[in-house]
């Protein structure tokens, strides 16, 4: 069983579209990630939501919006595609509180915008 | 500056001994990580090191940690052609869990 997945792994469209990336994690984890991997493979965090809080990188265009159905679930919906926003994106999870906080991944998205 | 750094490439050649740096900000991290992202892959946690500790060793992999300077580094023993990856330092703090990355340090295993 995968413990993050996400879908599609591949996404081709065009500027101006709308967009939606879902990810499910099974590991019972808390806490949920998206992460925008750059061509220079430079990752930066996007959002991180748990029940009790979302934290936005100031950084990220208000095109960008995560949305929780329930726990396991962190879909990321892009609003009016720009060229600039392919790239490759990726959900992960940690379990909340004190300890090793290890970044469960998934596979990643790659986001093409023509 | 950013929080955590590292240099972008290494080459080696199979057999040696491959050393990648890693400095971050944050005094009060807790918990630093190695993860290891290969080709058209999601990144896995290598390895991890409390910040109490200095030197942790597993297999080929031996994490030191200067906790004075803020520095960390990733030696792998006899470095393989597999071992050709993207490499990622991470910290987390126990103010936030979010684990922090750097930028990657891209190795490159030659014959």
């Amino acid at each position: 069983d995968t413990a993050v997945s996400q879908t599609p792994k591949y996404l081709v469209t065009q500027m101006g579209n709308d967009k939606s990336i879902k990810c499910e994690q099974n590991l019972g984890h808390d806490t949920m990630y998206w992460y925008k991997q750059d061509s220079k493979k430079f990752l930066k965090i996007m959002f991180s939501y748990n029940n009790k809080e979302l934290i936005i990188n100031e950084t990220v265009p208000n095109r960008f919006s995560p949305k929780s159905p329930d726990k396991a679930h962190l879909n990321l919906h892009i609003n009016s595609l720009e060229l600039g926003d392919s790239a490759v994106y990726f959900c992960a999870s940690t379990s909340d509180g004190a300890g090793n906080t290890e970044a469960f991944f998934g596979q990643g998205t790659r986001l093409t915008v023509v | 500056g950013e929080d955590v750094e590292q240099s972008l490439f290494l080459s080696v050649r199979e057999g040696d001994s491959s050393v990648i740096n890693c400095t971050y900000t944050d005094s009060s991290s807790t918990y630093l990580y190695w993860y290891k992202q290969e080709p058209g892959a999601g990144l896995q946690l290598l390895t991890y090191i409390f910040s109490n500790m200095d030197m942790k060793q597993d297999q080929r992999l031996t994490v030191l940690l200067n906790k004075k300077d803020k520095h960390l580094s990733l030696r792998i023993a006899d470095t393989q052609t597999g071992d050709s990856a993207i490499y990622f330092c991470a910290e987390s703090s126990g103010g936030s869990y979010i684990p922090t990355f750097g930028r990657g340090t891209s190795l490159i295993v030659h014959p």
